[in-house]
């Protein structure tokens, strides 16, 4: 098993374009994350999926859009891309249920917007 | 609100040392909590969960509810064990599994 796969893995943009981050998970699991990582400040959650068929807002969801296409996939939108969005984005997927169940991380996608 | 304070930005030991990582919460329900590690560059990895009550990799961490706190312990460090470390919540009543991370505390073990 893959576990999460994030693409892509790196990628550079200018101020304004836009760009979908791709996530993938294979464990059949319920929900799924979007997650920030900036020096000094953890991570931060952008929007998650609790189900397939929703969404809902997370910590820091602003210039941000997601769609989870189904089951497996979780994909995060940037519509116009700022300098303040260059970070690490990590995807993550949970089965359900309580009961201390973790998140499963991917790799990451190092963006960085010029 | 909730909130997940680790204190120490780094910490750095010598190698045979005991380390403890600091994690303080903040959280009126039944939280449920946990140790991430990410090596250089790699992807977080589940290290330890209160309630599993587990050693991984001789790391230990205990939930004391009266001080709110699940520090994490390791009698003697190896260098293998430099990283960084994040304590992260989640409610235990909610089955969204949002977790709530602290900011990080970098290990550097020193030879």
């Amino acid at each position: 098993n893959a576990g999460v796969t994030q693409t892509p893995k790196f990628q550079v943009l200018k101020t304004g374009q836009s760009m979908t981050l791709q996530c993938a998970q294979d464990m059949n699991h319920n929900s799924m994350y979007w997650y920030r990582q900036d020096p000094g400040m953890g991570l931060r959650l952008i929007y998650y999926s609790a189900s397939e068929g929703t969404t809902d807002k997370g910590e820091v969801p602003n210039g941000y859009n997601v769609s989870r296409l189904n089951k497996r996939e979780f994909s995060l939108r940037l519509e116009s891309a700022a300098p303040s969005q260059t970070s690490v984005y990590f995807c993550a997927s949970r089965g359900a249920g309580g009961g201390g169940k973790p998140q499963h991380f991917g790799d990451g996608t190092r963006l960085s917007i010029l | 609100a909730q909130r997940v304070t680790q204190p120490e930005k780094l910490l750095s030991v010598f190698k045979g040392a005991p380390v403890e990582l600091k994690c303080n919460y903040s959280y009126s329900g039944s939280p449920e909590l946990f140790w991430y590690v990410q090596y250089s560059r790699q992807r977080l990895q589940l290290l330890l969960r209160h309630i599993s009550r587990e050693s991984i990799k001789g790391f230990t961490a205990d939930l004391n509810k009266g001080e709110t706190s699940f520090h994490l312990k390791k009698p003697f460090a190896q260098e293998e064990d430099s990283a960084m470390y994040y304590c992260a919540l989640s409610s235990g009543s909610s089955n969204t599994g949002k977790l709530i991370f602290g900011q990080g505390t970098t290990l550097q073990v020193k030879p």
